[in-house]
């Protein structure tokens, strides 16, 4: 059972160019989330999906935008990097009743130069 | 104001001691609280979570809830040097949210 798995887990990049993260979950979870984390500032979530076809906007989307392709997985792109996107960022997936936890994949960390 | 608060630490106990954790909301139509571990360089793991107000105890651990205060607590008994992580509390709105506070580093002393 692999839970959620990212890819990559590594990544550079040059300011202005393009790139998509993949996160896919085998756990039946209708919820899927993108956080992203920088020292001090803990987890902060970018975008979520509480259902397949509804995406909505966290507490920092700008610059961000995700596709829900299907239950299993949750996209997140960005269009034109800047360096205040490096980070790390996790993908995380939960079930709708309130009572459930969220499952993290193994994060992304992403360098901007 | 943030959604999540969390004093940042770092929390310093001595091993054996109670590590106290702590943590405030400000959505009161919440109605899910998780308290997750984060080694250095590794996913957050869940290890407790409460719905109803008072305590939970999970082995070493109780995680205790009051709704009127929005106020959501960890106590970690007999603290270990393995227990030397960030923690982080987080809160799932009626909106099917999951917003985390920033975290707080503890570090247990051998």
């Amino acid at each position: 059972n692999a839970g959620v798995t990212q890819t990559p887990k590594f990544q550079v990049l040059k300011t202005g160019q393009s790139m998509t993260l993949q996160c896919a979950q085998d756990m039946n979870h209708n919820s899927m989330y993108w956080y992203r984390q920088d020292p001090g500032m803990g987890l902060r979530l970018i975008y979520y999906s509480a259902s397949e076809g509804t995406t909505d906007k966290g507490e920092v989307p700008n610059g961000y935008n995700v596709s829900r392709l299907n239950k299993r997985e949750f996209s997140l792109r960005l269009e034109s990097a800047a360096p205040s996107q490096t980070s790390v960022y996790f993908c995380a997936s939960s079930g709708v009743n309130r009572n459930t936890e969220a499952f993290f994949g193994q994060g992304t960390r992403l360098t901007v130069v | 104001q943030k959604e999540v608060e969390q004093n940042s630490g770092p929390l310093s106990v001595p091993e054996g001691a109670i590590a106290s954790l702590n943590c405030t909301y400000s959505d009161r139509g919440s109605q899910s609280f998780f308290w997750y571990r984060q080694y250095s360089g590794k996913s957050p793991e869940l290890i407790m979570s409460i719905y109803s107000n008072g305590d939970k105890e999970d082995g070493r651990f109780t995680a205790q809830l009051n709704k009127a205060s929005q106020y959501v607590s960890l106590l970690i008994r007999d603290s270990q040097p393995s227990d030397s992580a960030t923690y982080l509390c987080a809160v799932k709105t009626g909106g099917f949210k999951t917003i985390f506070g920033a975290g707080t580093r503890l570090f247990v002393k051998a």
